[in-house]
């Protein structure tokens, strides 16, 4: 059973850019299907953040971008602020599963 | 502006039976796929399911059994049932517009409810 793997911290100061990497299969990522990135405050619901690999929602800014290479996928936050501190999931399809997988989630601390 | 507002019994005993609906204010109901995911104190979010406009479900396999998830198009609702709670039931659900297997992921959420199941 493959799941979706993300470190379970990163950390950068303002300003900085950090990158979150969501490690997945043949079965998943490595397929082609959509890898979409969430990002949570603690006590809220999620927020897409990222859909279909690297693109954002309207409101989203572009500090935020997504990108998929084999069976691996990462968001990257450049200009780090103070109130990206969250904790981002990146979530995809796994054949083997037949259904939606979620990452065990990345808590990212802005030093 | 698409709202999401949610709701169903917080607190249940083993063996009762999940209940939660959602109703969606703005935007079209026609056309989407309406989810339920959940998500256990401290740990990221489970998928729990989905549901098309016109009523195709799919579930996550390892809780097929015993989800339900309905649609009622003339009241823009979709409702969840979990059949045989138990303690590892425990966690916040929330509704949610889209597809999570689709290109375009899931991108609006109710507020969420916290269920628990003790006795």
């Amino acid at each position: 059973q493959c799941v979706l793997t993300q470190p379970p911290s990163v950390s950068g100061a303002p300003g900085q850019r950090v990158t979150i990497s969501c490690s997945g299969c043949t079965s998943n990522i490595g397929t082609g299907y959509d890898v979409h990135w969430y990002q949570q405050i603690p006590g809220t619901a999620p927020k897409l953040l990222i859909y279909g690999d690297n693109n954002r929602p309207s409101g989203v800014p572009d500090r935020f971008s997504g990108s998929k290479s084999g069976t691996s996928a990462s968001l990257a936050i450049t200009g780090l602020q103070i109130e990206d501190e969250a904790d981002y999931y990146c979530q995809s399809y796994d054949s083997s599963l037949s259904g939606v997988i979620f990452g065990g989630g990345t808590k990212l601390t802005v030093l | 502006q698409v709202q999401l507002h949610q709701w169903g019994a917080g607190l249940l005993k083993p063996s009762e039976t999940l209940s939660l609906t959602c109703a969606v204010y703005g935007g079209s109901f026609r056309g989407y796929y309406w989810s339920w995911i959940r998500q256990p104190p401290g740990k990221g979010p489970e998928w729990i399911g989905e549901i098309s406009h016109s009523g195709s479900p799919n579930y996550n396999p390892s809780l097929k059994s015993r989800v339900t998830i309905s649609v009622d198009t003339s009241n823009n609702q979709f409702s969840l049932k979990l059949t045989s709670v138990t303690a590892p039931d425990t966690a916040v659900y929330y509704c949610a517009r889209g597809s999570a297997a689709g290109p375009r992921g899931v991108d609006y959420w109710g507020q969420g409810n916290l269920v628990t199941v003790s006795s």
